[in-house]
């Protein structure tokens, strides 16, 4: 059974950074791209950066690039988002999900919630 | 604000048919597939479609995708209570090499 397990949100100031991890279990994750999403209070459903199977290969949102990173450990099954310079507007709930094709993705974890503020 | 245009919102009645539709530009819809997601309060987004009008398994005939052009559309028939959601189009933008997503749809099924 796939599953994804996202970890690492919390309340952080202004400024400062986070980890989100989502560990991965149940598939070959070295064979799939991975993607992180996530969703403002209210707002609607924001893509933020995928990472090639063998991290290889990265793209991001205008929004977070040079503020986020996205990496991945094929020998622990988990990615990671680091979140540096956080924002106001970072605030959200961070989901990691697999890739089933371009921006299709076929599961998701449960979420985990990013709150940033002073 | 969002790079794909979506209607706020659309209702209709149990058992009728309703169509969601995402504009978009050359550099994203237009240049690539479209997928559809499902989003009910307190869960996860669930995909509906995916590559323009394929659908995973486990979804029902009654929804269906198209894309014409720099425009996809969303069609869901029969509808049911269960159906009332947010509905989001996504899709790759090949200019910013960024997923572009629309700002959403809630359906309302009254």
């Amino acid at each position: 059974e796939v599953q994804l397990v996202e970890s690492g949100g919390g309340f952080v100031q202004p400024g400062g950074s986070l980890r989100l991890s989502c560990a991965a279990s149940g598939f070959t994750f070295t064979n799939y791209w991975m993607h992180w999403f996530r969703q403002a209070p209210g707002k609607g459903l924001v893509w933020v950066s995928r990472i090639k199977g063998d991290g290889s290969a990265t793209n991001y949102a205008d929004s977070v690039k040079g503020r986020f990173t996205i990496s991945r450990d094929n020998t622990k099954n988990t990615l990671y988002l680091q979140m540096n310079s956080l924002r106001a507007e970072d605030s959200a709930v961070y989901y990691c999900a697999r890739d089933l094709h371009i921006v299709a993705t076929d599961y998701w974890g449960q979420g985990t919630l990013v709150t940033v503020s002073s | 604000q969002s790079v794909l245009t979506q209607p706020p919102s659309m209702s209709a009645a149990p058992g009728q048919k309703v169509t969601i539709s995402c504009s978009g530009s050359t550099s994203d819809i237009g240049d690539n597939y479209v997928s559809w997601y499902q989003h009910l309060p307190g869960t996860v987004p669930k995909l509906v479609i995916y590559d323009n009008d394929k659908r995973p398994s486990g979804i029902p005939d009654r929804f269906s995708g198209s894309k014409s052009g720099t425009s996809a559309t969303l069609v869901i028939t029969g509808l049911q209570t269960g159906d009332e959601a947010d509905y989001y189009c996504g899709t790759w933008n090949s200019r910013l090499s960024a997923g572009v997503f629309g700002g959403g749809t809630k359906l309302t099924v009254l």
